[in-house]
Formats: C-alpha cells, structure tokens, sequence
C-alpha cells in the first residue's frame, strides 16, 4: 500500500528559481492537502482541493500555486523559490465529508532554498 | 486560526500513563475531534477520534468532557517511542484543516 507519495523527497533551490512538488494518494480520497512545516513549529495549510477542479487558499497560500490534476495528484508549484520558503512540506489526503476520515500524509519534502 | 489550544510541552516518565489536555470551547455539535502525533523526522499520524462519548484504541483513549469544550488524549503507558509533537484538531464538514502548533511530549526514562 503506497498512501500518499511525495516526490522530489529533497531539493535544494537558488532564490528565483521555480520548481514542482507532486503528490499522488492511490486511497481514491476526494481532499488533499498541502502544509508546510518550519524548524520547531506546527503544521501550516498552504492550499487544498476539496475535490478534482477545485482548490481554495488556506493560512500561508501566498507565493504558492496549486493544481489538482485529477483526483490521485495535487501539485503544489513555487514560481520564485525566496529564503522563507524553506521548510518541509507535507502532503495529506482524506474523504471528504469530514467527520471519522482520517488524514494520512506523505513521508515530507524537504525543500531549501539559497 | 487554529480553534484548539494545546499546551506548548509536556514531561512524562516512562512507564506511567500520560494525560495529553486540549481545549475546544468553540467546538460546534457536529465537530469531531481528532488527534494527530508526529515522530521526529516523520508525517504526522492519527491516533484516535470521538465526537461525544470516551474512545478506546489499541494506541490511545480519548476523554471527551461532557461539556465538549475539552479532551484528554490518554498514553496509558508511556515508552520512549511515544516522544513526539501531539496535535488536536477538530474536524467538521468544512474541508479545510487547521493544525496548530502541537504539544510536544519529552518521555523521560
């Protein structure tokens, strides 16, 4: 049972640069999740998708896009990498409807930016 | 915008039970409360949910009061792998999912 899978699991970027996190669930959950966790602190939303073709903003969207491709992938794409954007970002998913769904999350991406 | 409130760390020793508090005084009736822990370097995982009434899984028991304003996630005994950030959260119809910034729980043995 793969879950939730993130991909690159670590990526070093210069400032400016763009780049891509992916994550695929195979749970066939309808919500995903992107967070992003600094050194020491909670877990932050960054977006969500509710479900295929929507997202919504959620504490710290700012500097972040997202797409959900379909209903197994939602990227979270950063177009100019800066310094505060280093952290660990994870992937969640569950069903929807939110009651007893729990969420299950990726092993993180580990991103620093230069 | 986290809705629960959790204290910032805890201390237990090993082997003895430990009572995890949260408070959710704006919890609405149709929330359910979920707790979450993070082992160093992992994703966070669940450990158990409830919506009224006391739970009991093969990880944790959660006490809910009567009041529903606050819950007590419960390690009855404690070992060292139990050492993480714990986080309650709540969860409703809305799909957006807040966490806040957690307890961490040092085990001492």
């Amino acid at each position: 049972n793969a879950g939730v899978t993130q991909t690159p699991k670590f990526q070093v970027l210069k400032t400016g640069q763009s780049m891509t996190l992916q994550c695929a669930q195979d749970m066939n959950h309808n919500s995903m999740y992107w967070y992003r966790q600094d050194p020491g602190m909670g877990l932050r939303l960054i977006y969500y998708s509710a479900s295929e073709g929507t997202t919504d903003k959620g504490e710290v969207p700012n500097g972040y896009n997202v797409s959900r491709l379909n209903k197994r992938e939602f990227s979270l794409r950063l177009e100019s990498a800066a310094p505060s954007q280093t952290s660990v970002y994870f992937c969640a998913s569950t069903r929807r409807g939110g009651d007893t769904g729990e969420l299950f999350f990726g092993e993180g991406s580990r991103l620093t930016v230069l | 915008d986290a809705k629960t409130t959790q204290p910032n760390s805890m201390e237990s020793n090993e082997e003895e039970p430990v009572h995890l508090p949260c408070n959710h005084s704006t919890i609405s009736g149709t929330d359910y409360i979920h707790w979450y822990r993070q082992l160093p370097s992992q994703g966070p995982e669940y450990v158990i949910h409830g919506l009224t009434s006391n739970v009991n899984n093969r990880m944790a028991s959660l006490a809910i009061a009567e009041d529903r304003k606050s819950s007590t996630l419960i390690l009855h005994r404690a070992t060292l792998r139990d050492a993480a950030v714990y986080y309650c959260i709540e969860r409703n119809r809305d799909d957006k999912i807040i966490f806040g910034k957690g307890t961490r729980l040092h085990i001492l043995p």
